[in-house]
């Protein structure tokens, strides 16, 4: 079945060591999206790539990067984990038709949950 | 600016019983599309239904039924006969027309007791 996979399902890692955090998707959709959810609250927007290109939310820190180097695979980079950066990271994906007003859904992974020591 | 209010924090009902849990929408777009996921313990997001800000049809699926009014700029989501699987907490999303974006809003968190 055509889906999006995350890898690994829980990840540790200490306090200021670099994590990666790996997505890949069948759907061949062309918009990929990372995203922070913590305990209780929605899931908060870290960057999307519209086909290579890269869409970073204002708010985002710089210690989160990511990579598209093709179609399938999106990576989450965190360059030097804090106590706050525990939590569940969400990949999605979405098709865009060649129109932006188009309400095609996000079809999401199931996360890695991401704990640091 | 956009906006998804869901102002139920917390919902517990008893197996069976229908419940309701309401989604309250911003945006000065015309063009807009709305959707509702569920997320259980295991801790995926599933997709459940879309709305564009065209189609105000309510909407049935098994015992799924959505609620779309722009009068009051609110899509509802009704369960009838809640089951425990139903057990969830349940987002409603934004996204507008000219962006890739979808907003969240903070979730309900169901729970069907048996």
């Amino acid at each position: 079945d055509a889906m999006v996979i995350q890898n690994p399902r829980y990840q540790v890692t200490q306090f200021g060591k670099p994590v990666t955090l790996s997505c890949s998707q069948t759907l061949n959709h062309n918009v990929m999206y990372w995203y922070q959810q913590k305990s209780s609250q929605a899931p908060k927007l870290l960057f999307h790539y519209y086909d290579k290109d890269f869409n970073n939310e204002a708010d985002t820190p710089d210690n989160f990067q990511s990579r598209r180097p093709n179609t399938s695979f999106c990576f989450l980079d965190i360059r030097s984990p804090g106590l706050g950066d525990a939590a569940m990271y969400l990949c999605a994906t979405s098709r865009a038709s060649g129109a932006v007003n188009s309400n095609q859904p996000q079809h999401f992974g199931d996360g890695t949950r991401l704990s640091i020591l | 600016a956009q906006k998804v209010t869901q102002a139920q924090t917390e919902i517990s009902v008893v197996e069976k019983e229908d419940v309701t849990l309401d989604c309250v929408y911003e945006t000065r777009d015309t063009t807009y599309y709305l959707f509702w996921y569920k997320q259980p313990p295991s801790g995926e997001l599933v997709f459940l239904i879309r709305r564009n800000s065209f189609d105000e049809q309510n909407e049935i699926s098994g015992r799924y039924s959505w609620n779309f009014q722009k009068s009051t700029s609110s899509f509802n989501f009704t369960i009838t006969a809640s089951q425990v699987v139903d057990s969830a907490v349940y987002f409603c999303a934004l996204r507008t027309g000219g962006t890739y974006k979808y907003i969240f809003g903070t979730g309900t968190r169901l729970k069907v007791l048996a």
